[in-house]
């Protein structure tokens, strides 16, 4: 079965140290990726998204990530993280050559401290 | 912008009692998506809509249904309500078109089950 995987589960951090959050998933098939972000009290929303050409995608807030076909994976980083970045950070993977079903990872929590 | 929105916030059911919750897109969106979110385990997917009266099961549909009878809108049905519903569940809303597959979620409905 399809799946996504994000390793880390809670990750906490400093103001200004540098950010990588794993993803990988499980399927041989065309892929598109996402990140999204779900700020405290706030809806899920789009951090950035991968689906064709460059693998290294640029999102908002300074966030970017590279899709590595040969590894299935589409890790996010951000080289300095700030407080506000705090959040619960959410992989996901849409099956474009098949079912166009959606698949979600189990999310990363990360708290910056300021 | 996208705007989805949902009925409600907060609910408190009873335990068997038939629940509702709506979603409505402003952005003339083939797919809708209703999921829900829980602590550790991400955000699985209960039905998702492509058009209006289709419907597809997602990874948990059982105690669930689902209406679209407009474009625009996507119920969500708890037949008999039981305390393991209560959750936040979330609708989201995407194109169908290559390269646009990014889901515009809504607030989030907190469902309690007593």
């Amino acid at each position: 079965a399809q799946s996504v995987s994000q390793h880390n589960h809670h990750v906490i951090l400093s103001e200004a140290a540098s950010l990588e959050l794993g993803c990988n998933y499980s399927y041989g098939g065309t892929v598109n990726l996402f990140w999204y972000v779900q700020y405290p009290g706030q809806h899920l929303q789009l951090l950035l998204k991968y689906f064709s050409g460059d693998p290294l995608v640029k999102g908002i807030k300074g966030f970017e990530a590279e899709f590595i076909k040969s590894k299935f994976s589409f890790n996010l980083r951000k080289p300095s993280v700030q407080w506000s970045d705090t959040a619960e950070y959410f992989c996901a993977v849409i099956d474009v050559s098949g079912t166009y079903k959606y698949i979600f990872g189990t999310g990363t929590r990360l708290k910056v401290l300021a | 912008d996208v705007k989805v929105t949902q009925s409600s916030r907060y609910l408190v059911k009873r335990t068997g009692e038939k629940v509702f919750l709506e979603c409505v897109q402003d952005m003339d969106h083939e797919n809708m998506f209703w999921y829900r979110q829980d602590p550790g385990l991400g955000l699985r997917l209960i039905y998702f809509s492509y058009d209006v009266k289709m419907k597809e099961k997602g990874d948990i549909p059982e105690g669930y249904s689902v209406s679209r009878e407009k474009k625009e809108r996507f119920s969500l049905i708890l037949e008999s309500a039981s305390t393991n519903q209560t959750s936040m569940y979330l609708c989201a809303s995407s194109l169908l078109t290559s390269g646009r597959y990014e889901q515009y979620f809504g607030p989030g409905t907190r469902l309690t089950v007593t």
